[in-house]
């Protein structure tokens, strides 16, 4: 079971659009809708964003969009923002009831 | 909404057994509405799952930590709580734990405890 496979770091100016990578392998990301992504900002708990691929919890701006294609899920935001500066984690299930996360990914608001 | 709680040890010898606890409030633990996961995330670094228990007693863990970690209920204190054996310094994190929906998302999440491993 290894880690998902996200980039480091994404940057845009507000208002912009930006979209987060979150690649896995035909056995969890690709045979599953069942990715998560979750909002990190320095020294707090993540905050769930999108669930079974392109839910939004309640609350959620719908700024947040989730996809899949393939092995590869994606987190759109839209309209970029100051308060969108934080790091966004994916999670898969990986079948075997287990879970697993991606690398993390830091997003710059310039 | 449900709160949780982490609470136990902030500092742990290496080669001994760090156990945390997750407190909940705001629903009961045996109310089939969640899972209940356990997370962790070393300093600067990435969230790794630590394992997860249904409200059967059931429990799924991370095959890299399988050996060590133990997840257990105690449904008269609505709590659940984390026993990791052998621990060395790679295991300093802070530690989270989270209501585990149906389909594998977790939300909402405790604010974590930093368990850090040294003599």
């Amino acid at each position: 079971q290894s880690a998902l496979t996200q980039p480091a770091s994404v940057s845009g100016s507000p208002g912009q659009s930006i979209t987060i990578s979150c690649t896995g392998t035909s056995s969890d990301v690709g045979s599953y809708n069942l990715v998560s992504w979750y909002q990190q900002h320095p020294g707090k708990a993540p905050k769930l964003m999108i669930y079974e691929g392109i839910k939004r919890p309640s609350g959620v701006s719908n700024r947040f969009s989730g996809s899949k294609s393939g092995n590869t899920a994606s987190l759109t935001i839209s309209g970029l923002q100051a308060e969108d500066e934080a790091d966004y984690y994916c999670c898969s299930y990986a079948g075997s009831s287990t879970s697993v996360f991606g690398g993390g990914t830091k997003l710059t608001v310039l | 909404q449900v709160q949780l709680q982490e609470s136990g040890p902030g500092l742990v010898k290496p080669s001994q057994t760090l156990s945390l606890t997750c407190t909940i409030s705001g629903g009961s633990i045996s109310s089939g509405t969640y899972y209940w996961s356990w997370i962790r995330q070393p300093a600067g670094k990435g969230l790794e799952w630590i394992g997860r228990i249904y409200t059967s007693g059931t429990t799924n863990y991370n095959p890299s930590l399988k050996s060590r970690v133990t997840i257990s209920l105690d449904t008269s204190k609505n709590q659940f709580s984390l026993k990791l054996s052998s621990v060395t310094a790679a295991d300093t994190a802070v530690y989270y734990c989270a209501a585990d929906g149906y389909n594998y998302w977790f939300d909402p999440w405790g604010q974590g405890t930093l368990v850090t491993v040294s003599s």
